[in-house]
């Protein structure tokens, strides 16, 4: 399974845009990128995923390398409830199965 | 839209007995659901993908005979952790994905089921 790699934390300010970073320099073409967050004692929410072009929904953006070796999850505007940790996550392409790294723990102070 | 539902959320019991958990989609048919480990400080661990209608399909070092799933129909997986130890104590999580495609297709997931053997 590629693996990613991700800082272990990162501090935003509140109404102030985050990018979160992420390497993953031995996906594979049909590798699609996920990313969900955890808050404390729940399961982990989507968030975003895409496989080349970068994408958008009401929770994110996702910024996709052209070689694809990189990504970055962008939250325009963060909240207070944006405060999680944030997996970027590459869905196997014959399994789908999804292998959790350590992500990033993102800090949002008002 | 695709919500799923685990319980209980929350079990505590004594060492020895068998714990059963459901997970079931609401509001969509998973022909997969996937069941994780926790533990505290950590990252979610895959213990096994379970299909409907067939067995699981379990990861490296999870032991099948302790952790029995069953994918009975389209909305409803259950780990049952067997004489269970204080070591089983963890944060259990279920996701399901719908039908279709693999690796394009996003996991829903529960919120959780914290389980203390005493």
């Amino acid at each position: 399974d590629a693996k990613t790699t991700q800082p272990n934390s990162m501090e935003s300010n509140e109404e102030e845009p985050v990018h979160l970073p992420c390497n993953h320099s031995t996906i594979s073409g049909t590798d699609y990128i996920h990313w969900y967050r955890q808050l404390p004692s729940q399961g982990p929410e989507y968030v975003i995923h895409g496989l080349t072009s970068n994408v958008n929904n009401r929770m994110a953006s996702l910024a996709i390398a052209e070689d694809r070796k990189s990504s970055t999850l962008i939250l325009h505007r963060a909240t207070l409830r944006d405060a999680a940790v944030y997996y970027c996550i590459l869905g196997a392409s014959n399994t789908g199965k999804l292998i959790f790294g350590q992500g990033t723990t993102l800090q949002v102070k008002p | 839209g695709a919500v799923v539902s685990q319980h209980p959320s929350w079990v505590i019991c004594k060492s020895g007995t068998s714990v059963k958990i459901e997970c079931r989609s609401l509001d969509f048919q998973a022909t997969t659901m996937f069941w994780y480990r926790q533990f505290p400080k950590q990252s979610l661990m895959l213990m096994a993908t379970s299909n409907e209608g067939s067995k699981a399909t379990y990861e490296q070092g999870v032991e099948k005979d302790k952790f029995l799933i069953n994918h009975a129909s389209l909305t409803l997986s259950t780990l049952t952790v067997t004489s269970a130890h204080p070591e089983d104590s963890s944060f259990y999580i279920c996701s399901a994905r719908g039908q279709g495609g693999y690796s394009n297709q996003p996991q829903h997931f529960g919120d959780g089921t914290r389980l203390s053997i005493l």
